[in-house]
């Protein structure tokens, strides 16, 4: 069983289109977590949850929402998309916001065209 | 400020023994996290270091000095799936304890 797992894995899509990534983990974790990984590898937290509460908001466009409708689960939505949306976003789970170990999803490889 | 400071390249020998080195600057610590990054893959989770001293597991260690905000990563015996990005992050101490990423040295293994 898959223990953080995001769909869709690849999304090409159009300028001005809004999309939704969506993200589960089944570990029990409290925490979780919306990373983007640009073309240049750069790793970059957006937005992180503990028990559905957000702690963590970092400088993205408002067009970027996080919705968590439990603890399980952790969707992106992301509104009138740019070309500069395109790169690889990543949902990841920890036990706590102070855990040792953070658990990153496959992915999801987004190309606005 | 936070910053985070380790080598963009490095290629060693399989069989061979690599120490890759990280420096950094935090608001605060409370840990350290190394991960390996595959192309195209999920960054894995190798290690995690809150207190000084060296952490051995399997073939890979990682040691961490917090007076200098030093860390490195030993990966012996190394293989050919070895090849990867290594990513070094430490993590704040504030309320959401964050981590700040580095941008991560590629290994390269060769035969």
């Amino acid at each position: 069983d898959t223990a953080v797992s995001q769909t869709p894995k690849y999304l090409v899509t159009q300028m001005g289109n809004d999309k939704s990534i969506k993200c589960e983990q089944n570990l029990g974790h409290d925490t979780m977590y919306w990373y983007k990984q640009d073309s240049k590898k750069f790793l970059k937290i957006m937005f992180s949850y503990n028990n559905k509460e957000l702690i963590i908001n970092e400088t993205v466009p408002n067009r970027f929402s996080p919705k968590s409708p439990d603890k399980a689960h952790l969707n992106l939505h992301i509104n009138s998309l740019e070309l500069g949306d395109s790169a690889v976003y990543f949902c990841a789970s920890s036990h706590s916001r102070a855990g040792n170990t953070i658990y990153f999803g496959e992915g999801s490889w987004l190309t606005v065209v | 400020g936070q910053n985070i400071d380790q080598p963009t390249e490095m290629t060693a020998t399989e069989g061979a023994i690599v120490q890759i080195n990280c420096t950094y600057q935090t608001s605060g610590f409370n840990g350290l996290f190394w991960y390996q990054q595959h192309a195209g893959e999920a960054p894995t989770f190798l290690s995690y270091n809150v207190l000084d001293g060296l952490e051995e597991k399997g073939r890979f260690s990682s040691f961490l000095s917090r007076s200098k905000g030093y860390s490195y990563l030993l990966l012996k015996e190394l293989q050919m799936k070895d090849s990867a990005s290594y990513l070094c992050a430490p993590r704040n101490d504030g309320n959401n304890r964050k981590l700040i990423w580095g941008l991560g040295t590629s290994l390269a293994v060769n035969p």
